[in-house]
């Protein structure tokens, strides 16, 4: 599975919007982008996940570039609950285990 | 329809005891992951299992650790001989056949199993 690279970091004020990214520039044509946070030790969440468009659920937006080698998570409106660790992970689709990175701590302020 | 569910949440074991952690997939799914989180590190991978069949043990210790997931009843994560580095958060999760969800590929995971090792 293709390596991921995130700022270790992030801050964002309550209420503003929240610009994750995430590079993936060894991804390969079969490799979907998945996103998960963890909130304080519990169990990581399922956020939203694409492979070439732009996806967007009732969590957030995901932006992946032309060439699939970055890619953004927003969070249109952030409150102080989405303070959590945020993890990209590159991977295809069938059966295998998700390859998780140190992530990036985003911490909104209020 | 529930969740996956994890048992114990909190496990205190003394050093060379026996820990076994429980996991209920959700319903319908067929597969199921463990994972391991030691404090103030990410989620590391142990170990797939399908109905009956261990498909990557790939991220398992060698020795102490197995797991099983029979037809019937939960996933059952086992470490013998517990030494003080085993505690950790042991988190479980499950997926549905590839191929067959509409999101696919996606794992849900249970609220894990927090286990102190004296």
């Amino acid at each position: 599975d293709a390596k991921t690279t995130q700022p270790t970091s992030m801050d964002c004020a309550e209420g503003r919007a929240a610009n994750l990214p995430c590079n993936h520039s060894t991804i390969s044509g079969n490799e979907y982008v998945y996103w998960y946070r963890q909130i304080h030790s519990q169990g990581p969440q399922y956020i939203i996940h694409g492979l070439k468009n732009n996806e967007t659920n009732e969590m957030a937006s995901l932006i992946i570039t032309e060439d699939r080698k970055s890619s953004t998570l927003i969070l249109p409106h952030a409150t102080l609950r989405d303070t959590a660790v945020y993890y990209c992970i590159v991977r295809s689709n069938y059966g295998q285990n998700f390859v998780f990175g140190p992530g990036t701590r985003l911490s909104v302020l209020p | 329809n529930a969740g996956v569910m994890q048992n114990p949440r909190h496990l205190v074991r003394r050093r060379g005891q026996e820990a076994r952690l429980r996991c209920s997939p959700m319903k319908g799914h067929s597969h199921v992951y463990w994972y391991r989180q030691l404090p103030e590190e990410g989620l590391k991978f142990m170990v797939y299992l399908q109905k009956e069949n261990i498909i990557d043990e790939s991220g398992m210790p060698k020795e102490r650790f197995s797991a099983e997931f029979p037809k019937e009843g939960p996933s059952i994560l086992r470490i013998q001989q517990v030494v003080r580095g085993d505690s950790a958060a042991y988190f479980c999760a499950s997926s549905p056949q590839p191929g067959t969800s509409g999101r696919a590929g996606e794992q849900f995971f249970g609220p894990g199993t927090r286990l102190t090792v004296l």
